[in-house]
């Protein structure tokens, strides 16, 4: 298995602009997770899917981030607009159920300039 | 409120030699306890994993140790290599299957081994 997949690994945009992060999880886990990790605080759940179900969304830090997991293959992250301080890295993580196989994908790094 | 204390917060050593990071925690009920290595620019990955029965657990040079009385668990690195330069992050799960409501991470301790 390919492991949990995330695209783009880097992202540069401009402040304002909309961005959007892919994640896809390992074939079978039924549950999704997003991440974000800064030095300042390390990483931080935003929000988590089972069975492509948002369960838990308080971590989502306003309105302008908001999450979709159109089917079991694919995630997605989106920032609108975005500002400077969302600059991080943002992890997706994948499991089975029970959490068995927790496994992290390797990240975007957004910089919002 | 639940916590994961980690230390040190960051630490420097010659290869070759040992260390040990720790980790504290007050999370409740426990279920397990995670240790993570984090490469620099990759995702966190899995060392071990340990249960409320377990008091210890090894991967390789990697040794884990739980005391769940005291709410604190170590992780001892034998014969350190450069690759083993990363952060360490221990997550604590207060859910049984460690659902992602009930994981508590710490900020990690950021090990640099020096040649």
């Amino acid at each position: 298995d390919a492991g949990v997949i995330q695209s783009p690994r880097h992202e540069v945009t401009e402040m304002g602009q909309e961005v959007t992060l892919r994640c896809k999880p390992i074939s079978g886990h039924n549950s999704l997770f997003w991440y974000r990790q800064t030095m300042m605080r390390g990483l931080e759940l935003l929000i988590y899917f089972n069975n492509n179900v948002p369960i838990d969304d308080s971590g989502m830090p306003e309105d302008r981030f908001s999450a979709k997991m159109p089917n079991a293959s694919f995630s997605t992250l989106k920032i609108q607009p975005s500002e400077p301080r969302d600059s991080a890295v943002y992890f997706c993580a994948s499991s089975s159920r029970g959490g068995y196989g927790y496994t992290f994908g390797s990240g975007t790094r957004l910089t919002v300039v | 409120k639940n916590q994961v204390e980690q230390s040190p917060q960051s630490l420097i050593i010659l290869e070759g030699k040992n260390c040990t990071l720790q980790c504290n925690y007050t999370v409740s009920p426990f279920s397990n306890l995670r240790w993570y290595k984090q490469d620099t620019g990759r995702g966190p990955v899995s060392l071990t994993i340990m249960t409320f029965s377990e008091n210890t657990k090894s991967n390789g040079r990697y040794t884990a140790t739980l005391d769940a009385d005291t709410k604190q668990s170590s992780l001892h690195i034998t014969a350190s290599q450069l690759s083993d330069s990363a952060s360490y992050i221990c997550v604590v799960s207060a859910r049984s299957g460690g659902g992602a409501d009930g994981l508590t991470f710490g900020k990690g301790t950021h090990l640099i081994i020096q040649p």
